[in-house]
């Protein structure tokens, strides 16, 4: 088992919607989870991160995390083309070691 | 305030050779980690170093070894490569207590 889970995708939504994305991770200790977006050819770009139960927002995306699940989402209000990348789903079971999910990929079409 | 910055952005290399990579952190920040991304495929963290020390590694071989100097920089080593190898190498730096990593731009590894 993987530690952390992601659907590859691609997933296609129309400009203006909402897209979601899904990650599930295995060790039930994982106190932080962060979502990265990463554009062709280029490495990965912090989006935000979140510690506790529940939603955070943050402009058009909002984070959502059921530790007792274990899975963590983001949500992309309003979608753009520019949106169109791969999210990177990332679980920091210790301090000191983070494990990245394989990535959906979105795209945005206008 | 420069973020993380990789050197070289890429690299030719033939079976068996070595390789080393280099990375200086985002300003104010000592805590460096090396991660591998096949293509495809999510970051896999290879090892994070703290105070010139190899405090935590994931399941590499250890022909990856890698060194952090005092001024935070580090470098990447790979010994003997194989195809295999081939990979974006990414570089991610966090501050002290901090756990948030911020990337650099990589250095991408062709293996021939």
């Amino acid at each position: 088992q993987k530690e952390v889970e992601q659907n590859s995708g691609p997933l296609s939504v129309p400009e203006g919607a909402i897209a979601s994305l899904n990650c599930t991770y295995s060790d039930r200790g994982s106190q932080s989870f962060f979502w990265y977006r990463q554009y062709s050819g280029k490495s990965p770009e912090l989006i935000m991160f979140i510690y506790s139960n529940g939603d955070k927002e943050d402009g058009r995306f909002t984070a959502q995390l059921n530790k007792a699940s274990q899975y963590v989402s983001l949500l992309i209000r309003d979608s753009q083309p520019s949106d169109s990348a791969t999210y990177l789903c990332a679980v920091n079971p210790n301090f000191n070691k983070f494990y990245f999910g394989s990535g959906t990929k979105l795209n945005v079409k206008p | 305030d420069a973020g993380v910055t990789q050197s070289p952005t890429h690299l030719i290399k033939t079976r068996g050779q070595q390789v080393t990579l280099r990375c200086s952190p985002k300003s104010g920040h000592d805590t460096v980690s090396w991660y591998q991304q096949a293509l495809g495929q999510g970051p896999q963290f290879i090892f994070q170093y703290y105070e010139e020390e190899e405090r935590q590694r994931g399941n590499f071989p250890d022909r990856f070894s890698g060194h952090q100097f005092p001024n935070y920089s580090s470098e990447l080593n790979v010994n003997a490569l194989l195809l295999g190898d081939s990979a974006l190498y990414l570089c991610a730096s966090s501050s002290p207590g901090g756990e948030t990593q911020y990337f650099g731009p990589g250095t991408r590894l062709l293996v021939l």
